[in-house]
């Protein structure tokens, strides 16, 4: 089964730019679906996208005007950015294997607060 | 927008059957899964595609979906289920991938 890892920094200031990473292991990105979701604290579940392994992405209407989801498959991850960020973008950001758009693998999540 | 709507709490004594709901329009006609989230960790799927199980998900654990409401129960409750469950879909006409609210598993 592919294992997913989430990277980037934990604290982003307001209005800056939230960068995470998702290395992929065990498996390749050049198939299928990848998809980031969220969880604000003590909130539910937030699908924020997807992208697919030849560059097409969808995500969340939103968010969609501050994200863009993409993939590199030289490095085997697949990457998010998410703009103009506010206090409201503080969540656990979770990076997942998205095959047939159901989730069968999620990283441990990373942590990311919006702060000045 | 399509919208899922799953109960807030339900709670189960150990060794009875929990059952918890998600409605959505003509969702009978979608495929339905099911995450469980422990405090702390990730969601991990312990249904697919309305009734299938995953590969080292127990037995106990089953899925059914029919009209507008999906059902994942759960037999033989063990206070390790204890967790949030949310059910999602793929809202094929729109391309968007939907979670329910979530619903808090209690064992009593």
């Amino acid at each position: 089964q592919v294992q997913l890892q989430e990277s980037g920094p934990g604290l982003v200031k307001p209005s800056e730019t939230l960068s995470l990473i998702c290395n992929v292991s065990g498996g390749s990105v050049s198939r299928d679906y990848w998809s980031w979701i969220r969880q604000a604290p003590g909130k539910g579940l937030e699908w924020i996208g997807y992208v697919y392994f030849h560059g097409r992405s969808n995500s969340n209407p939103s968010l969609e005007s501050r994200v863009t989801i993409s993939v590199d498959t030289s490095k085997n991850q697949f990457l998010l950015n998410l703009r103009s960020v506010t206090a409201a973008d503080t969540a656990v950001y979770y990076c997942a294997s998205s095959h047939q758009l159901l989730f069968d693998s999620w990283g441990p999540g990373t942590l990311v607060t919006v702060t000045s | 927008s399509y919208g899922l709507t799953q109960p807030p709490s339900v709670s189960v004594a150990p060794g009875q059957t929990a059952r918890m709901t998600c409605g959505g329009n003509d969702l009978g006609g979608k495929s339905v899964h099911w995450y469980q989230q422990k405090p702390g960790q990730a969601p991990v799927m312990v249904v697919f595609d309305d009734s299938n199980r995953p590969s080292g998900i127990p037995e106990r654990f089953s899925g059914s979906n029919s009209g507008n409401t999906a059902t994942l129960t759960i037999n033989r409750v063990e206070a390790g289920d204890e967790a949030d469950y949310y059910c999602q879909v793929w809202h094929s006409s729109t391309d968007q991938v939907i979670f329910g609210g979530g619903t808090k598993l209690t064992v009593l």
